[in-house]
């Protein structure tokens, strides 16, 4: 089947401690990105990659990191938490054609005490 | 740069009323435009797209937009809703460096 997988899904950590929620794909896509959705705020980008090796910020970048070594793994690592990224997180992944859609995993509901 | 507006949070209509939920666009270029719908507690599930060509696009769950190259929009719309259409619906355009951007949603409520 073909999917988008996040994990954990859910996740509930303190301030200051190095966190990674996973991205994995199975669709081969070349383009992966990851969202922040908050209330009244909609989805804000945070990153995006192209391909492997090739990563860029989005509108929110600010306290993550990302990388891009395989393909099908596109990893979100919080280095040190703070409260204010306490939020739901989605990984999403597509072709890079421009008319082709994009499918998201589950989702990743992180809480930072 | 490009963007997308969603002018109404919070759409509210009759079990078996036609739907519309708004949505404008800005893109230098071919705008290719996408609906999305999210569920409580699930993630994104794709519904349609517009690339080229009619101006009426078709897509899952009885769902259809209407394109509208002129007023830059893209509105989404269902003939007669149903109280399971009520959810969290998501336009967005895919544009510069193929980055997709989304709009901040609109809340679709469906009363019976």
């Amino acid at each position: 089947e073909a999917q988008v997988t996040q994990n954990p899904r859910y996740l509930i950590t303190v301030t200051g401690k190095k966190l990674t929620v996973t991205c994995s794909q199975n669709m081969n896509h070349e383009y992966m990105s990851w969202y922040r959705q908050d209330p009244g705020l909609g989805l804000r980008q945070i990153y995006y990659s192209m391909n492997v090796e090739v990563t860029d910020k989005g509108d929110v970048p600010e306290g993550y990191k990302v990388s891009r070594k395989e393909k099908r793994n596109f990893p979100l690592i919080l280095e040190s938490p703070s409260p204010n990224q306490t939020s739901l997180y989605f990984c999403a992944s597509s072709f890079s054609g421009m008319n082709t859609e994009a499918f998201f995993g589950q989702g990743t509901r992180l809480t930072v005490v | 740069a490009q963007s997308v507006a969603q002018p109404e949070d919070q759409v509210n209509v009759a079990e078996g009323n036609p739907l519309t939920v708004k949505c404008t666009y800005s893109v230098s270029g071919n705008p290719y435009l996408f609906w999305y719908v999210q569920y409580p507690n699930r993630g994104l599930q794709f519904l349609l797209k517009y690339i080229t060509g009619d101006n009426l696009v078709k897509g899952s769950y009885g769902f259809e937009a209407e394109f509208n190259k002129s007023q830059t929009s893209f509105h989404l719309k269902k003939p007669s809703a149903l109280v399971s259409d009520s959810a969290l619906y998501f336009c967005a355009v895919r544009g510069y460096g193929q980055n997709f951007v989304f709009g901040p949603g609109t809340r679709l409520s469906v009363l019976p």
